[in-house]
């Protein structure tokens, strides 16, 4: 299994510009996710899926949009760039039994976005 | 709000045990102890969890008060692979709700030194 994979790794935007960070699992996990972090800082949850079809708002989804379409994928969008999403992206999943604290999760290997 | 409490960093000589606090007086029925790591330029990666128990596996044993408010995370011998930000989580797993995601505080900078 690759596990949990992104890309680009890297990326340069300039201010308005649009783009979409990829991420997939192997898994057939059915809960993905995706965090920022920022320098010093622990991660932060942006949005999150249970299922195909299914996402909703983490703590800071403010200029990023999602979609689940299949589950192995599960992109992030920013539509406009701004300098404040210049950040360490990480994509993770998990088999998403809800009520099972027990549940562990995955991570990828994160993009990190530069916005000027 | 982060629901735990670490020190902000520690450090160990190569070779020699490191016991990580973690604090978590508001911790509920529900709520697994989980650990996580993350090495520099790295995603955070599974340590350990524990619900009452201490559990042992083949990175770490976690030791957990009798009455859950607080946890150890054991690195028996630490080597310089081990330098990395180690996060003490809470998790309920209730997908869906607000329980169901891992909430990071900034957790513990382990520096090793040779």
């Amino acid at each position: 299994n690759a596990g949990v994979t992104q890309t680009p790794k890297f990326q340069v935007l300039k201010t308005g510009q649009s783009m979409t960070l990829q991420c997939a699992q192997d898994m057939n996990h059915e809960y993905m996710s995706w965090y920022r972090q920022d320098p010093g800082m622990g991660l932060r949850l942006i949005h999150y899926s249970v299922g195909a079809g299914i996402t909703d708002q983490g703590e800071v989804p403010n200029g990023y949009n999602v979609s689940r379409s299949t589950t192995e994928d599960f992109p992030l969008r920013l539509l406009s760039a701004a300098p404040s999403q210049t950040s360490v992206y990480f994509c993770a999943s998990s088999r998403g039994t809800s009520g099972v604290g027990a549940e562990t999760q995955y991570f990828g290997p994160g993009t990190r976005l530069l916005v000027l | 709000d982060a629901k735990t409490t670490q020190p902000n960093s520690m450090e160990s000589n190569e070779e020699e045990p490191v016991h990580l606090p973690c604090n978590h007086s508001t911790i509920s029925g529900t709520d697994y102890i989980h650990w996580y790591r993350q090495l520099p330029s790295q995603g955070p990666e599974y340590v350990i969890h524990g619900l009452t128990s201490n559990v042992n596996n083949r990175m770490a044993s976690l030791a957990i008060a009798e009455d859950r408010k607080s946890s150890t995370l054991i690195l028996h011998r630490a080597t310089l692979r081990d330098a990395a930000v180690y996060y003490c989580i809470l998790f309920a797993g209730a997908y869906g709700g607000s329980q169901g995601n891992l909430i990071f505080g900034k957790g513990t900078k382990l520096s090793v030194k040779p």
